[in-house]
């Protein structure tokens, strides 16, 4: 089955840096691949995702590239601000398989001001 | 997108007791999938809950442990049996909605706190 490795585990930034999350899958057929924000006492948040068709999706000050032939996906906040600290996990799917998905340990990124 | 209601969102129960938790969709969706989050840890899969017939657990989950009822395509049950102190977690429903292509909603979690 699908196993997801997920870096690094903590990532502290100063407010207005850039920061980078990566993951990487070890099912090569898997071909989707969204990341989950979780903020305390919530349920986790789907904030971008990315299929195997295409290598980079944006969406204002977040990113994920895909690399299919290394098997790995990476998230990319630029500009970060103290509301964008929270816990955020990767996950990977075949969604051919009707399955659910499989997800990352998570990284917990805080935002100092 | 799909708003989901889970009761209760935390209890505290005693060593032996059985907790039923509720989801409620406000649509009806094509998947439904129940998780565990251990404190300070990821999510995994419990099992899949399956309209009208019994759910798919996954490696390590049992149905005598964790029974699974999906009555309809709005609604499902997780209950957690004979407790125990390792069963503390956020238990999580999320659902699949129109064609599934992956995409899942998650509810805000049942916190259950066994002593």
């Amino acid at each position: 089955g699908e196993n997801v490795e997920q870096h690094p585990s903590t990532l502290s930034v100063q407010e207005g840096d850039s920061a980078v999350i990566k993951c990487t899958y070890s099912d090569s057929a898997s071909n989707y691949f969204p990341w989950y924000k979780q903020e305390l006492g919530k349920g986790p948040q789907l904030i971008i995702d990315i299929r195997s068709n295409v290598g980079e999706k944006k969406d204002q000050r977040i990113a994920v590239t895909l690399n299919k032939t290394a098997k790995h996906f990476s998230l990319h906040i630029t500009e970060t601000q103290p509301e964008d600290s929270a816990v955020y996990f990767c996950a990977a799917l075949l969604q051919e398989a009707g399955t659910a998905l499989i997800f990352g340990k998570g990284t917990t990124l805080s935002v100092s001001s | 997108s799909a708003v989901i209601s889970q009761k209760p969102s935390r209890d505290i129960c005693q060593r032996g007791t059985s907790l039923t938790i509720q989801c409620q969709v406000d649509s009806q969706v094509t998947m439904m999938f129940w998780y565990r989050q251990q404190p300070g840890q990821s999510l995994t899969l419990i099992a899949t809950a399956n309209q009208g017939s019994e759910a798919t657990y996954e490696s390590g989950f049992v149905i005598d442990k964790f029974p699974i009822s999906r009555p309809n395509l709005t609604f499902s049950t997780l209950t957690v049996s004979n407790m125990s102190p390792e069963d503390s977690s956020i238990y999580l429903c999320s659902v699949g909605v129109g064609q599934y292509t992956g995409e899942l909603f998650f509810g805000e979690g049942s916190r259950l706190t066994v002593l």
